[in-house]
């Protein structure tokens, strides 16, 4: 089975700054996806990012973008230019490739960004 | 608009009596989800369906229940026989994009047993 491990419970950033929120998994599959939700106060969970594990690249959507280790199992976002709204609970999610499309999500982070 | 639909808001029930908590979306999606969100928890999925008349149970079943009899539907009830059933209640669909299952989520169901 897949697990998705977020260690950081909390974290906080100045506006306009970068912050990097950090996510392992483990996994024996070598074909998968790995995502981002982001969970504003609104409790609305949003799609934030996604990243193919066949592709080496680094996924970017706008000011988020992801550094995807395969080796490490690892995948974590970076924030640039952090605003107010960015303040949500980050949750990393892992997906199989193939016709299961369950994800398995971690526990998540709670960012805070400060004005 | 095209989206997922979650009602109500907020649910107050007595313990001892089952509940539905209802789920809606008209994108046409074949796949549909139930997640519980407890506090330091994350996301743990209850039920999912990939297509009308089937459904699966996911990693917390127990206790639940649910149908899948219209694909824009995919209710959720909640029994008596939940021991914890307070928690905020995610729906979410899914379709296929560039190889991947990307879900969309509902605005949730905060359930309040007492």
């Amino acid at each position: 089975a897949q697990t998705v491990t977020q260690s950081q419970p909390e974290m906080s950033v100045q506006e306009a700054e970068t912050v990097t929120l950090s996510c392992t998994y483990d996994t024996s599959e070598n074909n998968y996806y790995l995502f981002w939700y982001k969970q504003p106060p609104s409790r609305q969970m949003i799609l934030v990012i996604r990243q193919e594990a066949y592709k080496q690249q680094n996924a970017t959507e706008n000011r988020f973008s992801v550094n995807f280790q395969k080796a490490a199992k690892s995948f974590s976002l970076k924030i640039s230019d952090s605003q107010l709204g960015d303040t949500a609970m980050y949750f990393c999610a892992f997906q199989e490739a193939g016709a299961n499309s369950k994800l398995t999500f971690g526990k998540g982070i709670t960012l805070s960004v400060r004005p | 608009d095209g989206g997922i639909t979650q009602s109500p808001k907020y649910l107050f029930r007595k313990e001892g009596q089952n509940v539905t908590l209802s789920c809606e979306q008209n994108l046409n999606h074949d796949a549909m989800y139930w997640y519980r969100q407890d506090p330091g928890q994350g996301l743990r999925l209850i039920y999912y369906s990939q297509i009308v008349n089937d459904f699966q149970k996911g990693d917390i079943a127990e206790g639940y229940s649910v149908s899948r009899e219209k694909k824009e539907s995919f209710p959720l009830t909640v029994t008596s026989a939940q021991k914890n059933p307070t928690a905020f209640y995610l729906c979410a669909s899914s379709r296929l994009r560039r190889g991947s299952y990307e879900q969309y989520f509902g605005p949730g169901t905060r359930l309040t047993v007492t």
